[in-house]
């Protein structure tokens, strides 16, 4: 049974860089027949898409946070990543891993305070 | 961006009662494969999102009979045949027909 774990820092600091891992287990995270993604919540409010990375390596990104945004893939730890730079208040949300939309992590609760 | 539109924001049911969502987004959701990249996902307190149905109509795997979704083009419905205790939450429709993907912004079942 597929399972995704998020994991990182629970609190950042205003202006710096926000790093989540995302581990896969029970599967491969190199299949092709699928894309890997993030989705934010900030508390009490609807999801967000962050972005995603396809097997292939290609990444697409929510314009709205584009070039503050990098995902990125380790196929040998089955892990893919999010950095999101120059992080502010505004960036505190429960941060979820996915796979397609079809299976989900737990989320993580990341808060930007100084 | 497509906006994606739902209505009602809450839906206060009385157990063993049905359930609709609509959901509109501002431009057809038709993909050039041919394809309606229109998802319903449900949230329950405390909980991570959930994927319910896939390109409109499509239960996903272990999601019981009495969802069901229905809909084309801009126009998408999400119906629960008998509400239950356990679907109490939020639900949300979603698109991935164009990037960015895009929710709408959730309705609320509650038991009356």
């Amino acid at each position: 049974q597929l399972q995704l774990q998020e994991s990182g820092p629970g609190l950042v600091k205003p202006s710096e860089t926000l790093s989540l891992t995302c581990t896969v287990s029970g599967g491969s995270i190199s299949s092709s027949s699928y894309y890997w993604g993030w989705i934010r919540q900030p508390p009490g409010k609807g999801l967000e898409w962050i972005g995603s990375i396809y097997y292939s390596g290609s990444t697409y990104y929510n314009p709205s946070l584009k070039s503050r945004v990098t995902i990125s893939v380790d196929t040998s730890k089955n892990q893919f990543s999010l950095k999101l730079s120059s992080v502010t208040a505004a960036d505190t949300a429960v941060y979820y891993c996915a796979r397609r939309m079809d299976v989900w992590g737990q989320g993580t609760t990341v808060t930007v305070s100084s | 961006d497509i906006v994606m539109t739902q209505t009602p924001l809450s839906s206060p049911v009385t157990l063993g009662q049905p359930a609709s969502i609509s959901c509109r987004s501002s431009q057809s959701l038709v993909h050039s494969d041919g394809n309606t990249y229109l998802s319903w996902l449900q949230q329950r307190p405390g909980q991570p999102p959930r994927l319910l149905i896939y390109k409109i109509s499509n239960r996903f795997s272990g999601v019981p009979d009495r969802f069901s979704g229905s809909g084309a083009g801009t126009d998408f419905t999400l119906k629960i045949s008998r509400v239950e205790a356990e679907d109490v939450g939020v639900y949300y429709c979603m698109q991935a027909t164009q990037f960015p993907q895009t929710f709408g912004g959730g309705t609320k079942v509650e038991i009356k």
